[in-house]
């Protein structure tokens, strides 16, 4: 079980739809990160956040919306998604910028 | 942006070998990480090894910061090492994650 918790694990969706992916953490982390991971790929980075502010955003387009309401929380909004949108998520989150990240287990997320 | 590689892309291997896996990064970075993906999907961080070498049970890594490379070493490997092995390179606080090794062992 990982420290790193992410709802839901699965998340099938249409094109018209709007979603939220959640991730959680206990840690006393200050900053958190969502990854993006098609198959047999790396994961890519997409937002970072530190102390509840947006700090890194790696140009990734507006139907994916981050949101950090306090330092324990980590959503990602999705509207009017894609089929290549279709990928492992994976939040992390680290004690500082830096620091080691240790990651969620991933929602996969299916765009019909 | 910085371009990190690692050797081999695969690696199979009967239970009880030693490996070595290669990470060459193109730039100067602020620290180096090594990472366990497995068949699930879960990625478990192995080390956080800026410089030098750190050991875990039978896993070992050695960094070279001067020389842009890493090294992570399995010894006495058992199947549950299977997966994919990636280091990730943290520049200007971005982790960007090398090209992966994904190791197969065979009982």
């Amino acid at each position: 079980d990982t420290e790193v918790t992410q709802t839901p694990k699965h998340l099938v969706m249409g094109m018209t739809n709007k979603k939220s992916l959640k991730c959680e953490q206990h840690m006393g982390h200050r900053a958190m990160y969502w990854y993006k991971q098609k198959a047999k790929k790396p994961p890519e980075l997409m937002f970072v956040y530190s102390y509840e502010k947006l700090s890194i955003n790696e140009s990734v387009p507006s139907r994916f919306s981050p949101e950090c309401p306090n330092s324990s929380l980590l959503n990602l909004h999705l509207h009017a998604l894609q089929p290549e949108d279709s990928a492992l998520y994976l939040c992390a989150s680290s004690q500082q910028l830096g620091q080691p990240q240790h990651f969620g287990d991933g929602t996969r997320l299916s765009i019909l | 942006g910085i371009q990190v590689e690692q050797s081999p892309p695969d690696l199979i291997l009967q239970e009880g070998a030693n490996s070595t896996l290669r990470c060459n990064f193109s730039d100067s970075v602020n620290n180096l990480q090594w990472f366990h993906q497995n068949p699930w999907g879960q990625l478990i961080n192995l080390f956080y090894i800026p410089s030098g070498t750190k050991q875990n049970g039978r896993l070992s890594a050695t960094t070279v910061a001067t020389e842009r490379y890493s090294l992570l070493y399995i010894s006495s490997s058992q199947t549950t090492d299977s997966g994919v092995y990636f280091c990730a390179a943290d520049q200007n606080e971005k982790l960007t994650f090398g090209t992966g090794t994904r190791l197969t062992i065979i009982p």
